[in-house]
């Protein structure tokens, strides 16, 4: 099935650092969205994005829906041990059946 | 908030087992979706259903069927389950045109 190309697939980064993230795809979505997954947990929505060009802030995050409608990145600033977890990028299209289009994830590690 | 309850957090079953996993939302959502995750593979969706009764093949349905009988609920059923559907299950939820809840999951192992 289609997916949506998510790098990086893995970081290992101190406590306090930065993380960037992104999603590409070679189709048009309309709404972009991003997820995290703590261990043994299901995916909980972070941040919703649904207009191009759209940057939007919860907390320490930050992502943005690209101005081609094809791309998204998410930041996290001044990162905690409770950060980590897998982080999914989703995209939705225009079909009517509300299928979301899935990353293969980047799963976040923390050193305090 | 919404709620998507997935019936049990782990379960073992043997080889050739019939199983159901059973999936309760609260918020009259339409659409309703099961995936398996599996390390490196990301979330793949098995089966989704946007209405009563309806039914649709993800990208890996063999071995799995599903009923949606009433609106709240989606099962999964594992005709005859193998050790290669040992997997975390997780059930989502949404109304078309915005993102998913996601149920907590349920782990199963079949030896």
């Amino acid at each position: 099935g289609q997916q949506l190309n998510q790098s990086p697939q893995s970081m290992f980064i101190q406590e306090g650092e930065d993380v960037s993230m992104n999603c590409t795809s070679s189709s048009i979505f309309n709404t972009w969205l991003w997820y995290k997954q703590d261990p043994g947990e299901g995916p909980v929505l972070l941040i919703a994005l649904y207009k191009a060009g759209e940057l939007t802030s919860n907390g320490r995050l930050t992502a943005q829906f690209g101005i081609t409608r094809k791309d998204s990145f998410l930041n996290i600033s001044a990162s905690i041990p409770s950060d980590v977890g897998i982080y999914f990028c989703a995209g939705l299209g225009s079909s009517n059946t509300g299928k979301l289009i899935f990353g293969q994830g980047t799963t976040l590690q923390v050193k305090p | 908030d919404v709620k998507v309850t997935q019936s049990s957090r782990y379960l073992v079953k043997r080889t050739g087992e019939k199983v159901f996993l059973e999936c309760v939302q609260d918020m009259d959502h339409e659409n309703m979706f099961w995936y398996r995750q599996d390390p490196g593979l990301g979330l793949r969706l098995i089966y989704f259903s946007y209405d009563v009764k309806m039914k649709e093949k993800g990208d890996i349905p063999e071995g799995y069927s599903v009923s949606r009988e009433k609106k709240e609920r989606f099962s999964l059923i594992l005709e005859s389950a193998s050790t290669n559907q040992t997997s975390m299950y997780l059930c989502a939820s949404s109304f078309a045109g915005f993102g998913y809840t996601f149920g907590s999951g349920t782990r199963l192992t079949v030896v």
